[in-house]
C-alpha cells in the first residue's frame, strides 16, 4: 500500500517562530489532506490540497503531486498550534475517501 | 462543515467485555468511517460503513472483532468485541464532505482496557 512519511517527527518551537512541516507519499494520490489534532485529541481539518498552494491566515500548503511532497508552513507561532499535524492521503483511483494517515509531527510552542 | 458526535467519550472496561461506540452525524452522509488511533500513533482506518449494506473492512480487522451496524444516513455504531488491553486505543468516525472533497471527524472515545 502507499506509504506517508512526514517531518520531522518532533519539532519545539518558541512562539513567534516559522515552521516547515514536510509530508513525502510513495505513490499517486488524487487527494491531499492536513489535520491538526489539538492536546484533547480532536482532529481539524486544516487543507485540502491535492496540488498547488492554499493560504488560511497563518497556515499555508504546498503540494508537489508530480515530486509526491507536501509542506505545511506555520508562521508566527503561537501557543494554540501545539499538538500533531497529520497528512492524510487517498490513492489515486479508490474512487472515495479512503484516507491513509501520516506518520505525524508533534509540535510543541512553547511561550 | 458536518457536525459529529461520539458516545461514550472515554470508557474503562475490563478483559473480555465488549462495547458499542455510537456515532451521529447532523446531516446525511453516504459514507461514514472508523478509525483506529492507538496510543501515540497515527489513525489507521478499520473500516467504511455504507448505509443499507456490509461494512468493508480494511486489512487486519474483522467484523466478528469489530461488528458495525449503519441503519441509516446520520448514524453509526461500532463494537469493540472481547477486548483485551492491546484494544485501548481513541476510535474516531468521520464523513466526507463531498462539496468540499474533505473529511469531518468526531470527537474521539477514549478506550481503556484493563
Amino acid at each position: 500500500g502507499i506509504q506517508v512519511e512526514q517531518s520531522p517527527p518532533d519539532l519545539i518551537l518558541q512562539e513567534g517562530a516559522n515552521s516547515t512541516l514536510r509530508c513525502n507519499f510513495s505513490d499517486s494520490v488524487n487527494n491531499l489532506q492536513w489535520f491538526h489534532q489539538n492536546p484533547w485529541g480532536q482532529l481539524i481539518n486544516l487543507f485540502y490540497i491535492p496540488s498547488g498552494t492554499k493560504q488560511n491566515g497563518r497556515l499555508s500548503a504546498t503540494t508537489v503531486a508530480t515530486e509526491r511532497y507536501s509542506l505545511l508552513y506555520i508562521s508566527s507561532s503561537q501557543t494554540t498550534d501545539s499538538g500533531v499535524y497529520f497528512c492524510a492521503v487517498e490513492r489515486w483511483g479508490t474512487g472515495f475517501q479512503k484516507l491513509v494517515f501520516g506518520t505525524g509531527t508533534r509540535l510543541l510552542v512553547s511561550p | 462543515s458536518a457536525v459529529i458526535s461520539q458516545k461514550p467519550s472515554r470508557d474503562i472496561c475490563q478483559r473480555g467485555t465488549s462495547l458499542t461506540i455510537q456515532c451521529q452525524v447532523d446531516s446525511q452522509v453516504t459514507m461514514m468511517f472508523w478509525y483506529r488511533q492507538q496510543p501515540g500513533q497515527s489513525l489507521t482506518l478499520i473500516a467504511t460503513a455504507n448505509q443499507g449494506s456490509e461494512a468493508t473492512y480494511e486489512s487486519g480487522f474483522v467484523i466478528d472483532k469489530f461488528p458495525i451496524s449503519r441503519p441509516n444516513l446520520t448514524f453509526s455504531t461500532l463494537t469493540v468485541s472481547n477486548m483485551s488491553p492491546e484494544d485501548s486505543s481513541i476510535y474516531l468516525c468521520s464523513v466526507e464532505d463531498r462539496r468540499t472533497d474533505t473529511q469531518y471527524f468526531g470527537p474521539g472515545t477514549r478506550l481503556t482496557v484493563l
